[in-house]
């Protein structure tokens, strides 16, 4: 099956700072999402990004599907970032969703 | 509201003993899927269901059954709990299968 892999595991940054999280896929995909947990636990959809380019505030994302990769950026981090980001495919031809690992992010004040 | 809601939050039970999840959503949507999360695992897709009675297996669906006979209902039932499926449990949804996901607050299940 597909697999997904994400990094850095984990990263620490001045608040302030940007940052780059990476997700590589082994298939091609028909789906491609980045969650944000909070450390309360909640799950948190940042982007639907199958293909291309997307930016909502201080985040934006890009996946290049030919390539079989998605980058997160965050710029200007604040402590509120603070958790662990996940990123999730569907292969193509099918339904079924695989997680990355994830990249586990603690932003200092 | 548009939210996943998912009962109980917190169980604590014992091996062997049935017990069952319940999910629901009040966005009209097709797809739901229920997932595990375990440390330094991620999350785990463990049944996922396109519509009503239509339902398929995820990556670890042994010890598990679920059933869609309601859009807005997605149970997740347990006939046998034991230890190894202690974990925190996340129900999910969206309008497609292709769709961004909505996540309810999880379920935490401790199987003594």
């Amino acid at each position: 099956g597909i697999q997904v892999e994400q990094s850095p595991p984990d990263l620490i940054l001045q608040e302030g700072a940007n940052s780059t999280l990476r997700c590589n896929f082994s298939d091609s995909v028909n789906n491609l999402q980045w969650f944000h947990q909070n450390p309360w636990g909640q799950l948190i959809n940042l982007f639907y990004i199958p293909s291309g380019t997307k930016q909502n505030g201080r985040l934006s994302a890009t996946t290049v599907a030919t390539e079989r990769y998605s980058l997160l950026y965050i710029s200007s981090s604040q402590t509120t970032d603070s958790g662990v980001y996940f990123c999730a495919v569907s292969s193509s031809g099918t339904y079924k969703y695989i997680f990355g690992t994830g990249t586990r992010l603690k932003v200092l004040a | 509201e548009a939210q996943v809601t998912q009962n109980p939050r917190y169980l604590i039970t014992v091996t062997g003993k049935k017990l069952t999840v319940t999910c629901s959503q009040n966005m009209n949507h097709e797809y739901m899927s229920w997932y595990r999360q375990d440390p330094g695992l991620g999350l785990r897709q463990i049944y996922y269901s396109m519509n009503v009675e239509v339902t398929d297996k995820g990556d670890v669906p042994e010890g598990y059954k679920v059933s869609r006979k309601e859009k807005r209902n997605f149970p997740l039932i347990l006939e046998s709990p034991s230890p190894n499926q202690t974990s925190l449990y996340f129900c999910a949804s969206s309008l497609k299968g292709v769709q961004p996901q909505h996540f309810g607050d999880g379920t935490r299940l401790s199987i003594l």
